[in-house]
């Protein structure tokens, strides 16, 4: 257990709607990071937050945003969803985001669109 | 520019011995190798920073030769516990006024039989 937990585990929709993924740190961790796998594609960076703020984007397309909250917790917001977006998103955390520094994994959230 | 892993599978009997190699075209801060089981979150084993430092972890270990920008991760007397896909991430400078990122090779999946 790394001490980052993500809800929901499961996540079943259709194409065109929206859905919100949530992220909670682990304790004492400011920085969140998003990524996507599928199968095809390995581990995708999307989005880094530091303490609130923006740090790093990567390949994260303009229908999907994400924030961090006061409290730390992060949400990645994905909608028009497309077949293309099933998959297995996970976040990470860790302590200040700077580099060498390393990140723990959450267990991930599957998404399915049909 | 993702990082290149060989090789993409392999098979060992218990006990064998296995070396999985991961090069990128960029000079890199780090190298962080993870272990990923089927449908699980992916799990830390280590981070190599630039220095060419070898580090070990029970039975895995791994190098970082930063001139040739490579990595090797030594998995030796290998146990059916090994088995799952290993992904190196690399870290390298931004370009201009980008910023950093992890990034992850397609992963090698290792399978370890009786």
């Amino acid at each position: 257990d790394s001490g980052v937990t993500q809800t929901p585990k499961h996540l079943i929709t259709a194409t065109g709607q929206r859905v919100t993924l949530r992220c909670s740190p682990r304790s004492g961790d400011l920085s969140v990071y998003w990524y996507q796998q599928s199968l095809d594609q390995g581990l995708q960076f999307l989005i880094q937050y530091y303490n609130g703020e923006e740090r790093a984007k990567g390949n994260i397309l303009e229908r999907f945003s994400a924030q961090q909250f006061p409290d730390l917790h992060s949400e990645l917001n994905l909608s028009s969803l497309e077949l293309g977006d099933s998959a297995l998103y996970f976040c990470a955390s860790s302590i200040r985001g700077g580099i060498q520094e390393t990140q723990y994994f959450g267990p991930g959230t599957r998404l399915l669109v049909l | 520019q993702q990082p290149v892993q060989s090789p993409q599978a392999v098979i060992l009997r218990e006990g064998e011995d296995a070396v999985i190699n991961c090069s990128s075209s960029k000079a890199l801060y780090s190298v962080h190798w993870y272990r990923q089981k089927h449908g699980e979150a992916p799990v830390f084993l280590m981070i190599l920073l630039k220095g060419g430092e070898q580090k070990g972890h029970e039975k895995i270990s791994a190098s970082f030769n930063e001139k040739k920008q490579q990595s090797s991760l030594y998995l030796t007397a290998s146990q059916l516990s090994y088995s799952g896909t290993y992904f190196c991430g690399t870290e390298a400078p931004p370009v201009g006024a980008g910023s950093y990122q992890l990034t992850f090779g397609k992963g090698t999946k290792l399978s370890v039989i009786p």
